[in-house]
Order: C-alpha cells, then sequence, then structure tokens
C-alpha cells in the first residue's frame, strides 16, 4: 500500500538556521504531495503541494520538490524564525489509495532564539 | 478561507459511557467527511469516511459498533464513540475537501481531546 516516510524529530534549531526535514513515499501512481503544520494548540492546516514531478510547492518561505525519481519531497526553509516551531508531517493522496490522505510520522520542530 | 468547526474541543467521561463528536463545515458542503485518530508523538490515522447519505467505509481494524459515524447532512458528520474505554483515550480530528478533486488538500477541525476515566 502507499506509505509516507518521514524523519524523526525532534529538530531543534537556533533562529536564521537552514531547515531540511526528509520525507520519502511509496505509492504506485502518481500521488499528489502535501505538507501541513500543526502549531501549539492548533489545527493542521496545508503549507504547501506539488501534484506532478518536478513541481515545487512554496508558501511562508518553505519549500519542497516532488522528486519522483527518488520519490522524495523534502521541506526546506533557508531561515527559520521561532514562529515556526510546529509540527510538520509530510502526506499524500492517490488514486491507487482511493484519494485518502496518507500522513507521515510527523516531524517537531522547535526554533530557539 | 474554508472553515471546519469541530465540537466539543476537549471531553472528559466515565468508562461505560457515550461520546459524540460533531464536525461541521461551516461555509461549504461537504460530501464527504474524514474521520482520523491521532495517538501521541505518532502520525494521524485514518479511521473511516464519512459519506452523506450512506454509510460510513471504515479502514481495516476499526471496530464499526465502537466508532459509529452518521453524515445526515451535506455540513455534518458525527462520531459516536460507544461504550467508550480507557484506551479509547486519544485525539480525533475531522477533515473534509472544500475544493472539488479528490486529490485537492483536506482543511482540518481542531480536533477532540478524549479522555475515559
Amino acid at each position: 500500500g502507499n506509505s509516507v516516510t518521514q524523519m524523526e524529530g525532534p529538530v531543534t534549531l537556533s533562529e536564521e538556521a537552514f531547515l531540511t526535514i526528509n520525507c520519502t513515499y511509496t505509492a504506485t501512481g502518481y500521488p499528489s504531495l502535501f505538507w501541513y503544520v500543526q502549531y501549539p494548540g492548533e489545527g493542521l492546516q496545508l503549507l504547501l503541494k506539488a501534484t506532478k514531478a518536478d513541481d515545487k510547492g512554496s508558501n511562508k518561505g518553505f519549500e519542497a520538490t516532488y522528486r519522483k525519481e527518488t520519490t522524495s519531497f523534502h521541506l526546506e526553509k533557508g531561515s527559520v524564525q521561532v514562529s515556526d516551531s510546529a509540527v510538520y508531517f509530510c502526506a499524500l493522496s492517490a488514486r491507487t489509495g482511493g484519494f485518502k490522505t496518507i500522513f507521515g510520522a510527523g516531524t517537531r520542530l522547535f526554533v530557539k532564539a | 478561507g474554508a472553515v471546519v468547526s469541530q465540537h466539543p474541543s476537549r471531553v472528559i467521561c466515565k468508562s461505560g459511557t457515550s461520546v459524540k463528536i460533531e464536525c461541521r463545515s461551516l461555509d461549504f458542503q461537504a460530501t464527504t467527511m474524514f474521520w482520523y485518530r491521532q495517538f501521541p508523538k505518532q502520525s494521524l490515522m485514518l479511521m473511516a469516511t464519512s459519506n452523506e447519505g450512506s454509510k460510513a467505509t471504515y479502514e481495516q481494524g476499526v471496530e464499526k459498533d465502537k466508532f459509529l459515524i452518521n453524515h445526515a447532512s451535506l455540513t455534518l458528520s458525527t462520531l459516536t464513540v460507544t461504550s467508550a474505554h480507557p484506551e479509547d483515550s486519544s485525539f480525533y480530528i475531522c477533515s473534509a475537501r472544500p475544493d472539488r478533486g479528490d486529490n485537492s488538500p483536506l482543511h482540518f477541525g481542531n480536533g477532540t481531546r478524549l479522555t475515559v476515566t
């Protein structure tokens, strides 16, 4: 079946550091890929998405590129802020999975001032 | 933007009682809603797909009689945890797709923290 694997946390960074959270997926066909973010005390919300190979999703300084050759969708940000502290979930949705959204385990990010 | 409202945000109940959780789409119609369960430090596990006007579709391993789902209107789905036990304590989250397209992003409620004593 379809699945998502992302790096375990927590990840602790200082403000203005570079962030990478790795995400790889297994799916037949051509899934859509997502990053969701859960800020403390809030529900999940979409951060960015990509629907086909080589697409780059971007939002709030975060980026991720859909790499079909490596089945990856790594999340990056050049300079993190304290307000980026949250849990980040990589996810996919595909026709082969009945369009159910499958989530990775989540990576908690702490950014220190 | 599209809003999914979930109520209550927290509930504590005694073992053996039932608890109902409501999920509403406030500014869009949702023929399908999704119920997830989130364990501490773990990912979201899809429990079931709620279908307006028909039976819910449950994921493998999820007890239909334990987790009753009703989707009576285009804006409301409910999850009832029946005869709750401490092992049912968890964080339950509902979601829906406001945009057309089976691969469109999900919008989530803020979740319900259930504690069974």
